[in-house]
C-alpha cells in the first residue's frame, strides 16, 4: 500500500536495551522526520532528513540515532533506552519545503 | 523559534453544532497545517493552508498570514469529529514543524 508506515505499532523494552523504530514511505519524498509526543510537551522534533545520507538534529535529539541510506526508509534507534524515552513516536514525510507533512500512525514505546 | 497558540483548549459541542478553532502564530510562516488526532492517536492531515481559504466537506480553514492567525471551521459537528485538533507551522523555509497545544473537542450525541 502507498503511504507512510511505521513499525512496530507497540513496543515494550527494558532499560538499557537498544531498540529501532522503522519508518517507510512510498512517495519518494525528500524530507523525513521523527517526532515524539508526550503529555505536557506536545509533539517535538527529534531528527529530520532532507535527503538520503543527510540528517540533522531537531529539538530533542539526545539518546537517539538516525540513518537514511535509502530515500524511503528512516529508522530511529534508541541506543540504550531509558524510561524518559517512553513516548509515542511519529514519523512524517514531506515532498519539499512548500508542501505539507504527512504522518505515520505512530509507535507507542514503553521502556520498563 | 516560532510560537503557536491555539484556542480554546477544550470545547464541548452538541452534535449538529458549528464551531471555530483559532490558531495564532508569532512570526511569518511558510507552512501552516491543521491536523486532527483521533481517539486512536492517528494524526490526520486536514489542511495545508499557509494562506487563503480551503474547504473540504463540513470543514473549512482560513489563514490570514499578514495578521498571523488561522481559523478552522467545523459545521454540523458529528461525534466522529471528537479528538484533538492541532495547528502546526514552520518558520520561513525551515523544517521544524512547531505544534500548538491543541484544542480538545468532544461532540456529544
Amino acid at each position: 500500500d502507498a503511504g507512510i508506515t511505521q513499525s512496530p505499532r507497540y513496543k515494550i523494552t527494558e532499560t538499557g536495551r537498544q531498540v529501532t523504530l522503522m519508518c517507510h514511505q512510498t512517495w519518494s519524498h525528500s524530507y523525513m522526520f521523527w517526532y515524539r509526543q508526550d503529555l505536557g510537551h506536545g509533539l517535538r522534533l527529534i531528527y529530520y532528513s532532507a535527503a538520503a545520507d543527510i540528517t540533522d538534529k531537531g529539538e530533542v535529539p539526545d539518546g537517539y540515532v538516525v540513518s537514511r541510506s535509502k530515500t524511503e526508509n528512516f529508522p530511529l534507534t534508541l541506543e540504550s533506552a531509558t524510561r524518559s524515552q517512553t513516548s509515542v513516536y511519529f514519523c512524517a514525510s514531506r515532498q519539499g519545503t512548500n508542501y505539507g507533512y504527512t504522518f505515520g500512525s505512530g509507535t507507542r514505546l514503553t521502556v520498563v | 523559534g516560532i510560537q503557536v497558540e491555539q484556542s480554546p483548549p477544550d470545547l464541548i459541542l452538541q452534535e449538529g453544532a458549528n464551531s471555530t478553532l483559532r490558531c495564532n502564530f508569532s512570526d511569518s510562516v511558510n507552512n501552516l497545517q491543521w491536523f486532527h488526532q483521533n481517539p486512536w492517536g492517528q494524526l490526520i492531515n486536514l489542511f495545508y493552508i499557509p494562506s487563503g481559504t480551503k474547504q473540504n466537506g463540513r470543514l473549512s480553514a482560513t489563514t490570514v498570514a499578514t495578521e498571523r492567525y488561522s481559523l478552522l471551521y467545523i459545521s454540523s459537528s458529528q461525534t466522529t469529529d471528537s479528538g484533538v485538533y492541532f495547528c502546526a507551522a514552520t518558520l520561513g523555509a525551515g523544517n521544524m514543524l512547531t505544534f500548538g497545544g491543541g484544542t480538545r473537542l468532544m461532540v456529544k450525541p
